[in-house]
């Protein structure tokens, strides 16, 4: 069965200084793995995917993750933290047989950014 | 290019009263999902449709189904609300159910439910 950790409900951090999302997962096939971003009231928004192409990933407004499957993590990260970059993440994934649009949620972590 | 919409965005409903969500695609997309989110339970996946056939069901009472219609367009429909049918429902789409690796899905705003 799949699942994913996140291991962080919420992240604190200072404007200019990186991020670090962390997110562990657990699959029977080779997953495809993604994080989403939640603004208040808003819908989800992509940010990126991992799909066994390449194992670092680059997705939108300078976030990028890594698959490590020694480690079964899939880390999201930004080198410098943005005011707008205050909401909600989620690392997800699907790895029905043949792929499928069935996603598993991780419980999201809350990113707050102070000036 | 419009994106998914989903009506109404917010609504209020008694409980053992029904209720029927829309969702329209994005143009050309054929496969809608459906996700509840509570605080409690997080996201959690209803159900998947693509050509007016359910593709993919997950953990929910037979209270909880949907359709869609050869427009791609979808609806869910909860029947004998509960108290704790008090979610966001949302909804996304792709253009199809996936092949090796899943699809990337867009998702609409959500309909706001609550159930007094």
């Amino acid at each position: 069965a799949q699942s994913v950790t996140q291991l962080d409900s919420h992240v604190s951090v200072s404007e200019g200084t990186p991020v670090l999302l962390r997110c562990n997962y657990s699959s029977s096939y080779s997953p495809s793995l993604f994080w989403y971003v939640q603004h208040p009231n808003k819908g989800l928004q992509l940010l990126l995917k991992y799909t066994s192409a390449a194992t670092l990933v680059k997705g939108i407004n300078g976030f990028e993750a890594e698959f490590k499957k020694s480690e079964t993590s899939f880390h999201l990260t930004k080198p410098s933290a943005h005011m707008s970059d205050a909401a909600e993440y989620f690392c997800v994934v699907s790895d029905l047989p043949g792929g499928g649009n069935k996603l598993t949620f991780g419980t999201g972590t809350q990113l707050k950014v102070e000036l | 290019k419009a994106g998914v919409t989903q009506t109404p965005r917010y609504l209020i409903k008694t409980r053992g009263q029904q209720v029927t969500l829309s969702c329209s695609p994005i143009s050309g997309h054929r496969s809608v999902s459906w996700y509840q989110q509570t605080p409690g339970q997080g996201l959690q996946f209803l159900f998947e449709y693509f050509s007016e056939t359910q593709r993919n069901k997950g953990n929910f009472p037979g209270r909880f189904s949907g359709r869609q219609f050869s427009n791609s367009r979808s609806e869910m429909n909860v029947s004998t609300l509960e108290l704790g049918d008090s979610a966001l429902y949302l909804c996304a789409s792709s253009l199809s159910p996936g092949g090796l690796g899943a699809n990337v899905l867009t998702f609409g705003a959500g309909s706001r439910l609550t159930v007094l």
